[in-house]
């Protein structure tokens, strides 16, 4: 399967301290996405990085993708209690086909 | 900003009941999707609906569901006789047309927690 795959599985950190997030998958991608799920909420969509482009910036996220290796990472700067939530990447081989994703990254961040 | 919206938001059903989940879909959207997410587990792709038929499905479609697009605003996911494996988180989603550009994510709703008893 074209499965993304989070690590770490969880994060703790204290406010303002800057959190990474990997996301590995096995096949070739259209793009990569990545969401965020507040407990018991449903999925927020927070940055979609095409197969070509390698960075991309929005407000403190930063997510980068390497493609020769399958990977993307989520940095999000300058945390906040706010920020506490599970991130998910997600993965699909086309516009408007399945989205795969990973079992994401729980991240705690502590004021 | 315009969004997902599902109802209700818990449904409790006995085993072997029928159940119905409702999702509006963002206005100007045209592809739809529905997810489930096992308490713990990752989230799984069930169906996507396009042109008023079911573009793609996964394994864990079977012919205990099945989707509807009755009007032009609502979208339901139909389980016919539900079992205890069905407790789920349902997430329906929406994403525009490719027309309007390869790339566009897909916008999830909040999820029916679904309890079969």
């Amino acid at each position: 399967s074209q499965q993304g795959e989070e690590d770490p599985q969880a994060l703790s950190i204290q406010e303002g301290e800057n959190a990474t997030m990997n996301c590995s998958y096995k096949t070739s991608i259209n793009n990569l996405q990545w969401y965020r799920q507040n407990s018991g909420r449903g999925l927020v969509h927070l940055i979609l990085i095409r197969s070509n482009e390698r960075e991309k910036h929005s407000g403190r996220l930063r997510v980068t993708l390497d493609t020769s290796k399958k990977s993307s990472s989520l940095l999000i700067t300058a945390s906040r209690a706010a920020d506490t939530a599970s991130y998910f990447c997600a993965t699909d081989r086309q516009a408007g086909t399945a989205l795969i994703f990973g079992k994401g990254t729980t991240l705690s961040v502590s004021s | 900003e315009p969004e997902v919206t599902q109802t209700p938001s818990h449904q409790v059903t006995q085993m072997g009941q029928e159940v119905i989940l409702r999702c509006v879909p963002i206005s100007n959207h045209l592809y739809f999707y529905w997810y489930r997410q096992i308490l713990g587990q990752k989230v799984e792709f069930l169906v996507s609906f396009y042109n008023n038929e079911i573009s793609e499905k996964s394994e864990i479609f079977d012919d205990q569901f099945s989707v509807e697009r009755p009007d032009g605003s609502n979208f339901t996911l139909k389980i016919r006789s539900t079992k205890l494996e069905d407790s789920a988180m349902y997430f329906c989603a929406s994403s525009q047309d490719r027309g309007m550009g390869s790339n566009q994510p897909q916008h999830f709703g909040d999820g029916t927690r679904l309890s079969i008893l």
